[in-house]
């Protein structure tokens, strides 16, 4: 399958634990996105990723929230001292700059529950 | 980014068409309609986009009227698999930077 791949899909840590999610896109894909959503809303955009270089955080991402895609490839995105409001869908997506077609491509997404 | 306003829900009998609006009165010349779709637990699904002309692909139509305020997505023989969140988002086609904007949408059923 050449879609957008996460891992883990579940995660359920204890409240002040670190946890650290994969995101590999699909293979020529030079954007990446990171995206967070809670029950009953719609994906809220964490960060963006052109290359290996993060052009775009948002006020949402606070800093016990560290974004990574250090070869321009796969992200991985670390929540430090976690708390009881990180739980949430964290959603990655990936899109190829053309013109005006640049559909995001989602993957399924990892749940992570904090008790 | 240009906000939208979609009705909460929308029920639709198997067969038949489904029309989902979506209102955008502040839209600016260069920004397109986008529409993702959302099935339970998985990740968003791209549908289709549009600037001003209306458009077609194997899953469904997108309407955009004249004076571009206003659009409707057509899927043209709902199942009971398109039951899900329909969200349209109107962006910049693409300015290098910015992600999709996601409201809250519009809740899809589709019945048997």
């Amino acid at each position: 399958d050449t879609g957008v791949s996460q891992d883990p899909r579940h995660k359920i840590t204890k409240r002040g634990q670190n946890v650290t999610f994969r995101c590999d896109p699909i293979s020529e894909h030079n954007r990446l996105y990171w995206y967070r959503q809670t029950l009953g809303q719609g994906p809220e955009f964490l960060t963006y990723f052109q290359n290996e270089a993060q052009l775009e955080k948002s006020r949402l991402l606070s800093d016990r929230f560290s974004a990574e895609r250090p070869k321009g490839s796969f992200s991985t995105l670390e929540i430090q001292r976690t708390e009881q409001g990180d739980s949430a869908m964290y959603l990655c997506a990936s899109s190829l700059a053309r013109d005006s077609r640049t559909e995001a491509f989602f993957g399924q997404g990892t749940r992570l529950t904090v008790v | 980014d240009a906000k939208t306003t979609q009705p909460p829900s929308m029920d639709c009998a198997e067969g038949r068409a489904a029309n989902l609006p979506c209102n955008h009165s502040t839209i600016s010349g260069n920004e397109y309609v986008y529409w993702y779709r959302q099935i339970h637990s998985q990740g968003p699904q791209y549908i289709i986009h549009g600037l001003k002309n209306n458009e077609t692909n194997e899953m469904a139509s997108l309407i955009i009227t004249e004076d571009r305020k206003s659009s409707t997505l057509i899927l043209p023989h709902a199942t009971l698999r398109d039951t899900a969140v329909y969200y349209c988002i109107v962006r910049v086609g693409d300015t290098g930077r910015r992600a999709l904007t996601f409201g809250s949408g519009t809740r899809l059923q589709v019945q048997p």
